[in-house]
């Protein structure tokens, strides 16, 4: 049973550009996380969903991020126009249900130049 | 809203030296605590759990313990190695959002 996989590990883009984060959960979880880790920092929830539904985005910035799971294939987290400060790890977590525990991916390490 | 503190780091011991990292935490109700570790360009694993008041986590010679009367649950290894040295993340489900996170304690090991 793979774990959490997400790709690309490393993704490099310039200021403007869009970046497309995916998050293939493990087998058999519907439930999928977003994270963002910013250097020296600890992780900051960002979006919970589920299959076609996002549950919960409270912590996902009001501009430019946007995060879909849809019915097929990965969940993908993007990001219109970067810009520095974007700049982060940016980690997958996936579940059975929500009380259950949340198995992490690799993550995305996003630099923007 | 819920929330974790734990020690700030970096933390450096010798090998074999005695481990303690501080953790508090606020939260509405009975949250599930946790404890996670990020090595060098990983992702976060599970390290170990408790789920209820008195409840002792441990895993890899790692240990915690649920004290609901200090909000605390503080990890602690009795000899580390230098195989230990990574992030340590407390974090707590309180079962109305996602894991709430503390900012991680860097822990290096010297042989």
């Amino acid at each position: 049973n793979a774990g959490v996989m997400q790709n690309p590990r490393h993704l490099v883009r310039r200021r403007g550009q869009e970046a497309r984060l995916r998050c293939s959960p493990m087998k058999g979880h519907s439930h999928v996380y977003w994270y963002r880790q910013l250097p020296e920092e600890g992780l900051k929830f960002m979006v919970y969903l589920q299959k076609e539904n996002i549950i919960d985005e409270s912590g996902m910035p009001k501009e430019r991020f946007s995060a879909e799971f849809p019915k097929e294939g990965p969940s993908i987290l993007r990001i219109q126009q970067v810009v520095r400060g974007d700049s982060a790890a940016y980690f997958c977590a996936s579940s059975t249900d929500p009380n259950t525990e949340a198995f992490f991916g690799q993550g995305t390490r996003l630099t923007v130049v | 809203g819920d929330s974790v503190t734990q020690m700030e780091g970096p933390v450096t011991l010798s090998e074999e030296a005695f481990l303690t990292i501080n953790c508090t935490y606020t939260a509405t109700g009975y949250p599930s605590l946790f404890w996670y570790v990020q090595y060098p360009g990983e992702g976060l694993q599970l390290l170990l759990k408790a789920t209820k008041a008195d409840d002792k986590g441990s895993n890899k010679g790692f240990e915690a313990t649920y004290r609901k009367e200090t909000t605390s649950f503080h990890l602690e290894k009795g000899s580390v190695q230098v195989s230990d040295s990574a992030v340590y993340f407390c974090a707590l489900f309180s079962g109305n959002t996602p894991l709430v996170f503390g900012k991680g304690t860097r822990l290096s090991v010297i042989a």
